[in-house]
C-alpha cells in the first residue's frame, strides 16, 4: 500500500473558525486529491493537484482552498467552517488517474 | 446531479448467492474503476477497464465495461460474507483529465 497518512484523523470544531486538514505521503507521486464522502453522495472532488504548486478546483470546491508546497505534502483548508462541511475526507494520490490510493480518512465535525 | 448511478444502493444476501452490481451513466467515459471500502477505511482500487466490452476477472468477481463506454457491471460469483463492503465505481470522463467522478456507492452485506 502506498504511504498515505492524514491528519488529524478526528476533529471537532464550531462553526466560524479555520480547519486545516493534511495529507502527507511518502511514494512520490505527481498528482494528489481532496474528496468529502457523504451518504448518498459517494465520493466528490473538491480539490486536486498535478504537481508542487499546481492545483485544480473539482466538483464541490466552494469554501475550500488547498495548497501543495512540496511534493509530499497536501493541505486542505476550510476558511470558515460551516456545518455543512461535516463530512469524511479522504485524500488520495497517484502517479495518475488509472490507480489512486486512498488515505484512512478524517472524520470532520463543524457544530 | 449524479453522473454516474449504481444500483441497487442496498443488498443484502446469503453466503453461495450470485450477485450482479451496475453503474450507468448518459456520458461516455475514457475508463472506469471500481473500489471497494470497509468502515473506517479509505476505498481500495478492484479493477480499471478502459476499452469498450472489456471483461476482466479477479477470482469470483467478474467486471465488465459496456460497448459503448457509458455503463459498467460487476459481478460476485458465490459470494462470502468476506464481499460485505461498500463497492464504488468511478470514471474518467476526459481521458488526460487526471480526475474522477464517483457514483453513489452499493453497500454489499453478505450474511452467513
Amino acid at each position: 500500500d502506498a504511504g498515505i497518512t492524514q491528519s488529524p484523523r478526528h476533529k471537532v470544531t464550531e462553526t466560524g473558525t479555520p480547519v486545516t486538514l493534511r495529507c502527507h505521503q511518502t511514494e512520490n507521486h505527481r498528482y494528489m486529491y481532496w474528496y468529502r464522502q457523504d451518504p448518498g453522495h459517494g465520493l466528490r472532488l473538491i480539490h486536486y493537484s498535478y504537481g508542487v504548486k499546481d492545483t485544480d478546483k473539482g466538483e464541490v470546491s466552494d469554501g475550500y482552498s488547498v495548497s501543495r508546497s512540496k511534493t509530499e505534502d497536501f493541505l486542505l483548508t476550510l476558511e470558515s467552517a460551516t456545518s455543512s462541511q461535516t463530512s469524511v475526507y479522504f485524500c488520495a494520490t497517484g502517479r495518475g488517474v488509472d490507480e489512486q490510493f486512498f488515505g484512512p480518512g478524517t472524520r470532520l465535525t463543524v457544530l | 446531479t449524479q453522473l454516474l448511478k449504481q444500483s441497487p444502493q442496498f443488498l443484502s444476501i446469503q453466503e453461495g448467492e450470485n450477485l450482479t452490481v451496475y453503474c450507468n451513466s448518459s456520458s461516455v467515459f475514457s475508463s472506469l474503476q471500481w473500489y471497494r471500502q470497509e468502515p473506517g477505511e479509505g476505498p481500495v482500487l478492484l479493477v480499471t477497464v478502459v476499452t469498450g466490452g472489456e471483461v476482466k476477472k479477479l477470482k469470483r468477481l467478474t467486471f465488465q465495461f459496456g460497448d459503448a463506454r457509458k455503463d459498467s457491471s460487476l459481478h460476485i460469483t458465490a459470494a462470502q460474507p468476506g464481499d460485505t463492503g461498500l463497492y464504488l465505481c468511478a470514471g474518467e470522463l476526459i481521458q488526460g483529465a487526471q480526475k474522477l467522478v464517483f457514483g453513489q456507492g452499493t453497500r454489499l452485506t453478505i450474511n452467513p
